[in-house]
C-alpha cells in the first residue's frame, strides 16, 4: 500500500523566500506523484505530477519538485514566494495502474509581507 | 460546461436527516471519488466507484451510502446525519485509458456541510 509523509502542518515563509515543502513516500511499486494545490473555498488543483519520465518536474507558477528515488522523496519548492503561494498543498501518491490516490496531511503555507 | 461539478455548494441541516451530495463530470471518466476534508486529518477517502454500478468502501465509508447508476453521476447519501459528519466534500475523477492511467485525480469545488 502507498503512504505519503508531509511533516509540519503550517509553514511559514516570507515574501522573496525560497519555499520548501517536504514531502516522502512509500510503495511498493513504482510510484506516480503529485503535489496539489488548494486556495481557500476551491478544490484542489494540479500544481505538477512524476509520471516515470524527467525526475525534475516543473509545474505551474513557478514551482517544482524532484524525484529521488534513494530518498523516497518528492519535494516541492518555488525560489521565491508571492502573496498568491498563500494555499494548503498537498502530496499525493498512487501505485502504477492504481487508480487510488493516498493523500499527506497537507501544508498550510502563510506568505509573510 | 466541462468539468466536473458539485451541488449543493453549502448545505445546513438537522441531526438525523437524510442529505444527498450530487456530483456530476462530462469527461466520461470511469472512475469517481468521494473525499471529506477535515481539519487535521487531511483527505479521506468515503467511497469510489470504478465504473457505473460498481462501488467499493473507502477509508471511512461509515454512515454513508453511494450509487453509481450512470456513469456521469456519483452522488453521496447521508441516511441520518450526525455532527460528525460536519464536513467539506469533494468529488473527484480519474480518466483510466491507456497512458493517461496515472491516477491523477479531478476534483470538483467541494460541497460545504453543517448538521447542526
Amino acid at each position: 500500500a502507498q503512504s505519503v509523509t508531509q511533516l509540519g502542518s503550517h509553514v511559514s515563509v516570507s515574501e522573496g523566500a525560497l519555499v520548501l515543502l517536504r514531502c516522502n513516500y512509500s510503495s511498493s511499486v513504482p510510484p506516480y506523484l503529485f503535489w496539489y494545490v488548494q486556495y481557500p473555498n476551491q478544490g484542489l488543483q494540479l500544481l505538477l505530477k512524476y509520471t516515470s519520465a524527467a525526475t525534475l518536474v516543473k509545474g505551474i507558477n513557478g514551482f517544482e519538485a524532484e524525484f529521488k528515488k534513494s530518498e523516497t522523496s518528492f519535494h516541492l519548492t518555488k525560489p521565491s514566494a508571492h502573496m498568491s503561494d498563500a494555499a494548503e498543498y498537498f502530496c499525493a501518491v498512487s501505485g502504477f495502474g492504481n487508480n487510488r490516490l493516498a493523500f499527506g496531511k497537507g501544508n498550510q503555507v502563510v506568505v509573510i509581507p | 460546461d466541462a468539468g466536473i461539478t458539485q451541488s449543493p455548494r453549502y448545505k445546513i441541516t438537522e441531526t438525523g436527516r437524510q442529505v444527498t451530495l450530487m456530483c456530476h463530470q462530462t469527461w466520461s471518466h470511469s472512475y469517481m471519488f468521494w473525499y471529506r476534508q477535515d481539519l487535521g486529518h487531511g483527505l479521506r477517502l468515503i467511497y469510489y466507484s470504478a465504473a457505473a454500478d460498481i462501488t467499493d468502501k473507502g477509508e471511512v465509508p461509515d454512515g454513508y451510502v453511494v450509487s453509481r447508476s450512470k456513469t456521469e453521476n456519483f452522488p453521496l447519501t447521508l441516511e441520518s446525519a450526525t455532527r460528525s459528519q460536519t464536513s467539506v466534500y469533494f468529488c473527484a475523477s480519474s480518466d483510466t485509458a491507456g497512458t493517461r492511467n496515472t491516477g491523477e485525480l479531478f476534483f470538483g469545488e467541494g460541497s460545504r456541510l453543517t448538521v447542526l
